[in-house]
């Protein structure tokens, strides 16, 4: 099993835009429309940020959207804010024998 | 309020068993339709998913643990419950209990995490 494949890191100023790619296969994210994101702060546990590609959950800023296409999916966050920076994560189902992958995971860091 | 609580040892041995249970509340395990998960994090690394198990006790397992790993639930005490058999420093991670958003398809949507345990492995 093959985890998706994120950037190690990426860097936006206060007020820009940044987007996080999250690559995979025809056989999970070319296949479903089930990837999620999550957003890690140091020492805390993960929260759910999109699911579904595009879906926020109740409370998430509308400063995160999600998109897919192809095998790539992406994290788009507008308006940047110093409390975005974090780790990001994605997931998705899969046809394997694993029905769940993550990404490596991506270091924003906010300038 | 769903809440996920993470327990059990904070260090295991070398070729030992490690065992956690998640204790839910706020929901009932056996009348809910998601299939509730285990994921982990070496320190400094990423996410990595372990399986999952739907209530009825259906599993789902990530191969990379091959045959090591067994998760189960136990709907009268409305737990789960992981154990990672012949465990190596390698398996030294936080260890999350997780709830996803609700179908298999979204198995890995994870809304609600526990607060996490660091496990070490060492002798």
């Amino acid at each position: 099993q093959s985890a998706l494949t994120q950037p190690a890191s990426v860097s936006g100023s206060p007020g820009q835009s940044i987007t996080i790619s999250c690559t995979g296969t025809s056989s999970d994210i070319g296949y479903y429309d089930y990837v999620s994101w999550f957003q890690q702060h140091p020492g805390k546990a993960p929260k759910l940020m999109i699911y579904d590609v595009t879906n926020r959950p109740s409370g998430v800023s509308d400063r995160f959207s999600g998109s897919k296409s192809g095998n790539t999916a992406s994290l788009t966050i507008s308006g940047l804010q110093a409390e975005d920076e974090a780790d990001y994560y994605c997931s998705s189902y899969t046809t394997s024998n694993s029905p769940v992958v993550f990404g490596g995971g991506t270091k924003l860091t906010v300038l | 309020q769903l809440q996920l609580q993470v327990s059990g040892p904070g260090m295991v041995k070398p070729s030992e068993t490690l065992s956690l249970t998640c204790i839910v509340s706020g929901d009932s395990i056996s009348s809910s339709n998601y299939y509730w998960g285990w994921i982990r994090q070496p320190p400094g690394k990423g996410l990595e998913w372990i399986g999952s198990v739907f209530y009825s006790g259906s599993t789902y397992y990530n191969p990379s643990f091959k045959s090591r790993v067994t998760i189960s639930v136990d709907t009268s005490k409305n737990q789960f419950s992981l154990k990672l058999t012949s465990v190596t420093a390698a398996d030294t991670a936080v260890y999350y209990c997780a709830r996803p958003q609700g179908g298999r398809g979204r198995m890995g949507a994870y809304d609600y995490w526990g607060q996490g345990t660091l496990v070490t492995v060492s002798s």
